[in-house]
């Protein structure tokens, strides 16, 4: 059975940094892209970044480039977002997902989700 | 870039009704389309993916249609289960539709 589960939310003050987890289990981490994912309270979903299997082509959403980083351990079957310099509109539940084989165009399809870790950044 | 526009945003129906939400994207994109499932509190849930392919698991009840620039999901006789709110999702570049909440009339 997929299992991921992330960890490391909580609550920031702006202008501050937060590292998010992400732990996969059930199917072989290494064969996927991986995703990150995020929802504002009541609102929509927002794709942040995504990492190839091998960390090869990585990519963001133009509302956090230059701010956060994503990488994974692929030894500790392990996805990871660097947030730096948060913002009140950073706010929202991260959400981690299992992508398909390939990343790229016709490829951000997200098969698994995990249950999400909520940043709350706030003075 | 390409927006992806689903309507209604809200929609209220009965159990056992037909239920059909449309997503529009603003310029083609092929069948890179999916939909998603979310309910309260949950994390969202794949459905149906190639415009039209049922992910495993998913009910029969589900099904999708569509390519080009118009895309509907169907629940041919909604269940108590299935209020929630339903994403479409261009896949050839992350971009999520709005949203459309099914709720319980």
């Amino acid at each position: 059975e997929v299992q991921l589960v992330e960890s490391g939310g909580g609550l920031v003050q702006p202008g501050r940094s937060l590292r998010l987890s992400c732990a996969a289990s059930g199917f072989t981490f290494d064969d996927y892209a991986m995703h990150w994912v995020r929802q504002a309270p009541g609102k929509g979903l927002e794709w942040v970044s995504g990492i190839s299997w091998n960390s090869g082509s990585i990519g963001y959403a133009d509302s956090v480039k230059g701010r956060f980083t994503i990488s994974r351990d692929n030894a500790k079957n392990s996805l990871y977002l660097q947030m730096n310099s948060l913002r009140a509109e950073d706010m929202a539940l991260y959400y981690c997902a299992k992508g398909g084989r390939m990343y790229g165009s016709g490829s951000y399809l997200f098969t698994y989700w995990g249950q999400g870790t909520l940043v709350t950044v706030s003075s | 870039d390409i927006q992806m526009t689903q309507s209604p945003s809200t929609l209220s129906a009965s159990v056992g009704d037909r239920v059909t939400i449309t997503c529009r994207a603003s310029q083609s994109i092929s069948s890179w389309l999916a939909w998603y499932q979310q309910k309260p509190g949950k994390a969202p849930k794949l459905l149906i993916y190639k415009a039209s392919s049922l992910e495993s698991g998913v009910p029969s009840r589900f099904s999708g249609s569509g390519s080009g620039t118009e895309f509907t999901l169907t629940i041919s006789s909604l269940q108590p289960d299935d209020f929630a709110t339903y994403y479409c999702q261009q896949y050839n570049s992350p971009l999520f539709g709005g949203g459309t909440k099914v709720e319980i009339k």
